[in-house]
């Protein structure tokens, strides 16, 4: 059964401190990785995605990725109210063309 | 505008009825998916498309439906409504197999079945 791990939550951050979320999956032949933010009561929109081992920058977002550890985590730095929401890791399984999410992060930013 | 369309967006049904919730995108995208969102439970894939006429099962596929004779559109369909399948659907689709591929969502359509 190839899954995605994530904490709940929900993590609290004071506005302006680094958000870290994380996120492990199973199988190793899962070969993207995406994270997608989804505000109450709306669908996900993709934020950031990374398929090679090490960071990837965006704005106030940062991805990493480690294959070895199979681990993927998210970084929002100077957080702000807005990016208060539940953060759903997902990773693409190229060799069933399968798309498998994790459960969801809820993040609150607090002022 | 680039999109992904579900109708309806709110739907109260009675156990045993038929109903067909239907998913139309403008993209050109071959890929599309049926997700349904749980509390606690995320996004689980139901059905998945390849392109017309290919068609697959996603992890929590019993008691649905789908079909693909169009590219843009992917119904799914409950023969038989339960209790159970009261849910937040979403429809979804994208370029997959073109590199890291960018899942296009609709905005959902919360079922409720009595």
């Amino acid at each position: 059964q190839k899954e995605v791990e994530q904490n709940s939550g929900p993590l609290s951050v004071p506005e302006g401190a680094i958000a870290s979320l994380n996120c492990t999956y199973s199988d190793r032949g899962s070969q993207s990785f995406f994270w997608y933010r989804q505000y109450s009561g709306k669908s996900p929109e993709l934020i950031m995605f990374i398929y090679s081992n090490g960071d990837k920058e965006d704005g106030r977002f940062t991805a990493q990725l480690n294959k070895a550890s199979q681990y993927v985590s998210l970084l929002i730095r100077d957080s702000q109210p807005s990016d208060s929401a539940t953060y759903l890791c997902a990773a693409l399984y190229s060799s069933a063309s399968k798309i498998i999410f994790g459960s969801g992060t809820r993040l609150s930013i607090r002022p | 505008e680039a999109q992904v369309t579900q109708n309806p967006r709110y739907l109260i049904t009675v156990t045993g009825k038929k109903l067909t919730v239907t998913c139309s995108q403008n993209m050109n995208h071959e890929y599309m998916s049926w997700y349904r969102q749980d509390p606690g439970l995320g996004l689980r894939q139901i059905y998945y498309s390849m392109n017309v006429e290919v068609t697959d099962k996603g992890d929590v596929p019993e008691g649905y439906k789908v079909s693909r004779k169009e590219k843009r559109n992917f119904p799914l369909i409950l023969e038989s409504p339960s209790p159970n399948q009261t849910s937040l659907y979403f429809c979804a689709s994208s370029l997959l197999g073109q590199g890291a591929s960018k899942l296009f969502f609709g905005s959902g359509t919360q079922l409720s079945v009595l």
